[in-house]
């Protein structure tokens, strides 16, 4: 499975839009963007995945660039309960050895603040 | 619905002891996972099943762990002689099947600690 990157945290005010970015500059064409969260002594909770176009659910959107080396995690309004450690995986969606299996690297700490 | 449950919340075990970690997944998921996050650490993936087939143990990290699924819904992790590095919290999740694209649901896990 391709590498991610992501910033080790961010702050973002209440009521305003969380942009969470993720570099995975060596993503092959059958890889797909996931994204979970994982809120203090919770287990991980799936937020929104994507292959090519842009995703949009009503927990968030999933911008991806046309090369598919980085995308962005937008939380449109934050809240405070969006305070969670932000994991960006890359994972083939079929076929292979790694299929089903989720590479958590160390994500980004979200802190919302009022 | 109910959602993914693990069994007990919190274990602490003598250095050397065996121990078992139930999970029950949600009923009709096909798929389930176990993973484990140690302290300042990201999870890692120790083993899956899907349906009938064969588990893929890959990620056990010793022979001191083993993991089964009876009649296709509870699965139990065992850790035989458990060491300090055993501790952690181990997570279960459970998805409808074993495509990605399948939201992977998880339980509150099961700290381990080993004294």
């Amino acid at each position: 499975d391709a590498k991610t990157t992501q910033p080790p945290s961010m702050d973002c005010a209440e009521g305003r839009a969380a942009n969470l970015p993720c570099n995975h500059s060596t993503i092959s064409g059958n890889e797909y963007v996931y994204w979970y969260r994982q809120i203090h002594s919770q287990g991980p909770q799936y937020i929104i995945h994507g292959l090519k176009n842009n995703e949009t659910n009503e927990m968030a959107s999933l911008i991806i660039t046309e090369d598919r080396k980085s995308s962005t995690l937008i939380l449109p309004h934050a809240t405070l309960r969006d305070t969670a450690v932000y994991y960006c995986i890359v994972s083939l969606n079929a076929g292979g050895t790694s299929y089903g299996k989720l590479t958590f690297g160390q994500g980004t700490i979200l802190t919302v603040h009022p | 619905g109910a959602g993914v449950s693990q069994s007990p919340s919190n274990k602490v075990t003598e250095k050397g002891k065996d121990v078992e970690l139930r999970c029950d997944p949600i009923s009709g998921h096909t798929a389930l996972y176990w993973y484990r996050q140690s302290l300042g650490q990201g999870l890692e993936f120790l083993i899956y099943f899907q349906g009938n087939s064969a588990p893929d143990k890959s990620g056990l990290p010793s022979d001191r762990f083993s993991a089964e699924r009876t009649g296709g819904s509870v699965s139990t992790l065992t850790i035989q002689r458990t060491q300090q590095e055993d501790s952690a919290v181990y997570l279960c999740a459970s998805s409808l099947g074993l495509l990605s694209s399948y939201e992977q649901y998880f339980g509150p896990g099961t700290r381990l600690t080993v004294t």
